[in-house]
C-alpha cells in the first residue's frame, strides 16, 4: 500500500531563508510524486510533479524537489522564502496500481516571518 | 470563471439533515473525485468516478453517496449528516489521457454539522 509522510506539520522560516519541506513515501512500484500548494480559502494547485526521467524537478514560484529512490524521499525546497509562500503544502503519491488513486500526506503549513 | 466549481461554498446544517454538495467542471475531464480535508489528516478520498457509469469507493465512503449525473457533474450526498462529517470537501478532476493523474481542484465546500 502506498503512503506519504510529511515531517513537520508546521515550518517557520524568515523571509529570504531556505525553505525545506520534507516528504517520504512508501510504494512497491515506481511512483508518480506531487507537491500541491493550498493558499488560504483556495483549493489545491499543483506545484510540481515527478514522473520519470530527471530526478530534480522544477516547479512554479521557484520551488523544486528531488526524487531520491534510495531514500524514498521527495523533499521540496526553495532557496529564498517570500512572504507570499505562506501556505499549506501537500506531498502526494500515485501509482497505476491500487485503483489509480492519489494518496496525500497530512500537509505542512509554512509560515514566513518578515 | 473557475474550471471546477463547487456549490455551496459554505453550509451549516444540523445533525440528521440530508446534504448535497455539487461539483461541475468545464475542463472536459473524464475522471472526478471527492476528497475530504481535516486538519492534520491531509486529504482523504471519499469516492471517485472514471466515467458516467463508473463509481468507486475511496478510503472513507461510509456515510456518503455520490451521483455522476453527466461527464461534467459529480455530486456528493450525506444522507443523514453527523457532526464528525464537519470538514472541508474538495472536488477534483483529472484527464484520462494524463497518465500521471495530476488533479485539478475546486475551491472547496466547507460543511459544518451542528
Amino acid at each position: 500500500a502506498q503512503s506519504v509522510t510529511q515531517l513537520g506539520s508546521h515550518v517557520s522560516v524568515s523571509e529570504g531563508a531556505l525553505v525545506l519541506l520534507r516528504c517520504n513515501y512508501s510504494s512497491s512500484v515506481p511512483p508518480y510524486l506531487f507537491w500541491y500548494v493550498q493558499y488560504p480559502n483556495q483549493g489545491l494547485q499543483l506545484l510540481l510533479k515527478y514522473t520519470t526521467g530527471a530526478t530534480l524537478v522544477k516547479g512554479i514560484n521557484g520551488f523544486e524537489a528531488e526524487f531520491k529512490k534510495s531514500e524514498t524521499s521527495f523533499h521540496l525546497t526553495k532557496p529564498s522564502a517570500h512572504m507570499s509562500d505562506a501556505a499549506e503544502y501537500f506531498c502526494a503519491v500515485r501509482t497505476n496500481t491500487g485503483g489509480f488513486k492519489t494518496i496525500f500526506g497530512a500537509g505542512t503549513r509554512l509560515f514566513v516571518k518578515a | 470563471d473557475a474550471d471546477v466549481t463547487q456549490t455551496p461554498r459554505n453550509r451549516i446544517t444540523k445533525t440528521g439533515k440530508r446534504i448535497m454538495l455539487e461539483c461541475s467542471q468545464t475542463k472536459g475531464h473524464d475522471r472526478m473525485y471527492w476528497y475530504r480535508q481535516d486538519p492534520g489528516l491531509g486529504l482523504r478520498l471519499i469516492y471517485y468516478s472514471f466515467d458516467v457509469k463508473d463509481i468507486n469507493k475511496g478510503e472513507i465512503s461510509d456515510g456518503y453517496s455520490v451521483s455522476r449525473q453527466a461527464q461534467a457533474k459529480f455530486s456528493l450526498s450525506l444522507e443523514s449528516a453527523i457532526p464528525n462529517q464537519t470538514a472541508l470537501y474538495f472536488c477534483a478532476t483529472s484527464p484520462e489521457y494524463l497518465e500521471t493523474g495530476e488533479l485539478f481542484f475546486g475551491e472547496g465546500s466547507r460543511l459544518t454539522v451542528l
